[in-house]
């Protein structure tokens, strides 16, 4: 198995540009789950899919930021628009039923 | 809230040293331990794992972590490090009552010196 896709690995933009990040979880894995990670705030749980319906996002940090999973197989996080504020490492995670969660490598974002 | 902490935010050792990283949750109920690892520009990898039963863990790589219920604690152990185990680690809890959130701590930090 390939593990957890993630793509851009890095992405470079402007203030008020919008970032789509994408993510394919491990194929058969229920679970879909879509972190932060910075220096400040350490590793921060945005919001995760069950069969893909979205069950808890209150991690979203406000309107600008959205996630959809559209099928079984792909995710997207959106930010509209971005701030440098948004810089930070992107991750996704699947996991089996409740299980082990397993990451992505992460999209590094550089909001400038 | 539930929260996990992670008391050494940054740990330096020598080649051969003995390791001991501490976790504590402040959940009451039943749980689920995880140490993650995060080597240098890399994803999360698992290391261990609890769930039930022998609460001493064996994990890869030589390291293992024990489950004390009475302190609330999962601390990561290691009795002899090598230079490829810089890296930064992760304790991680689950509330056992159906809850699919995991909560990380903050994260250590160890550099191991030649």
């Amino acid at each position: 198995d390939a593990g957890v896709i993630q793509s851009p690995r890095h992405e470079v933009t402007e203030m008020g540009q919008e970032v789509t990040l994408r993510c394919k979880p491990i194929s058969g894995h229920d679970y879909l789950f879509w972190y932060r990670q910075t220096m400040m705030r350490g590793l921060e749980l945005l919001i995760y899919f069950n069969n893909n319906v979205p069950i808890d996002d209150s991690g979203m940090p406000e309107d600008r930021f959205s996630a959809k999973m559209p099928n079984a197989s792909f995710s997207t996080l959106k930010i509209q628009p971005s701030e440098p504020r948004d810089s930070a490492v992107y991750f996704c995670a699947s996991s089996p039923s409740t299980d082990t969660q397993y990451f992505g490598p992460g999209t590094r974002l550089t909001v400038l | 809230a539930q929260s996990v902490s992670q008391h050494n935010h940054h740990v330096i050792l020598s080649e051969a040293a003995s390791l001991e990283l501490g976790c504590n949750y402040s959940y009451g109920g039943t749980v689920n331990l995880f140490w993650y690892v995060q080597y240098p520009g890399q994803h999360l990898q698992l290391l261990l794992k609890y769930f039930s039963g022998d609460p001493l863990v064996k994990g890869i790589k030589g390291f293992e972590a024990e489950f004390i219920k009475s302190k609330f604690s999962f601390n990561l152990r290691k009795p002899s490090v090598q230079w490829s185990d810089t890296a930064e680690y992760f304790c991680a809890v689950k509330r056992g009552d159906n809850t699919d959130k995991l909560i990380f701590g903050t994260g250590t930090r160890l550099q191991v010196f030649p």
